[in-house]
């Protein structure tokens, strides 16, 4: 069974950088079918699409996000991870990992997601 | 960049009853649409993928149609355990891989 984990900071302060990574176990990131992603959610709001990489370092990211965004994979470690610099309190979210899995005929889903972390922005 | 919209913003059922809810695209999507599913303090489930196939595990109750623009997820019998908040997201042009802004389903 696929499993994701967030892991990194619970805290970061105004003006610095968010650093998180995602670990993938029960599958391969170097799976050639799948992406694997972003997403976050501010308290009480809705989902956020931040950005997706593929195995072989393809990125892709919310324009509204891209000028401080940063994705990359490690498939030697089999996981990948996100850097969003330059964050404010508007940058306070859970931050999801999330495969983009492929289901054949052009479908994309997020299939499987890690549990989630909640990274806040204060001094 | 295309825009998802879901309304209404809140639906209140009865169980037992039928849900349906809404999702428009401000272009055409073909039929490049996800459903998903998150109960508070929980990650969302993929329910529904290519607007109307249905994830591996989803029940039966659980329908999507539409295409282009217009979509719908209905909810034959509404359960306990379905009240959540409804999330439709499309894949056809990305980035952005855009969710709409969400149906919260709640007891009446």
């Amino acid at each position: 069974q696929l499993q994701l984990q967030e892991s990194g900071p619970g805290l970061v302060k105004p003006s610095e950088t968010l650093s998180l990574t995602c670990t993938v176990s029960g599958g391969s990131v170097s799976n050639i079918s799948n992406y694997w992603g972003w997403i976050r959610q501010p308290p009480g709001k809705g989902l956020e699409w931040i950005a997706n990489i593929y195995y072989r370092g393809s990125s892709y990211y919310n324009p509204s996000l891209k000028s401080r965004v940063t994705i990359f994979v490690d498939t030697s470690k089999n996981h990948f991870s996100l850097r969003l610099n330059s964050v404010t309190a508007a940058d306070t979210a859970v931050y999801f990992c999330a495969r983009l899995g492929y289901y054949g005929s052009g479908n994309y889903a997020f299939d499987y997601w890690g549990q989630g972390t909640l990274v806040t922005v204060s001094s | 960049e295309i825009v998802m919209t879901q309304s209404p913003a809140t639906l209140s059922v009865s169980p037992g009853e039928r849900a349906t809810l809404s999702c428009r695209a401000s272009q055409s999507v073909s039929s490049n649409l996800a459903w998903y599913q998150q109960k508070p303090g929980q990650t969302p489930r993929l329910l529904i993928y290519g607007a109307s196939n249905r994830a591996t595990g989803i029940p039966a109750r659980f329908s999507g149609s539409g295409s282009g623009t217009e979509f719908t997820l209905t909810i034959s019998s509404l359960q306990s355990e379905d009240f959540a908040v409804y999330y439709c997201q499309q894949y056809v042009d990305w980035p952005p891989l855009a969710f709409g802004g969400g149906t919260k389903v709640e007891i009446k």
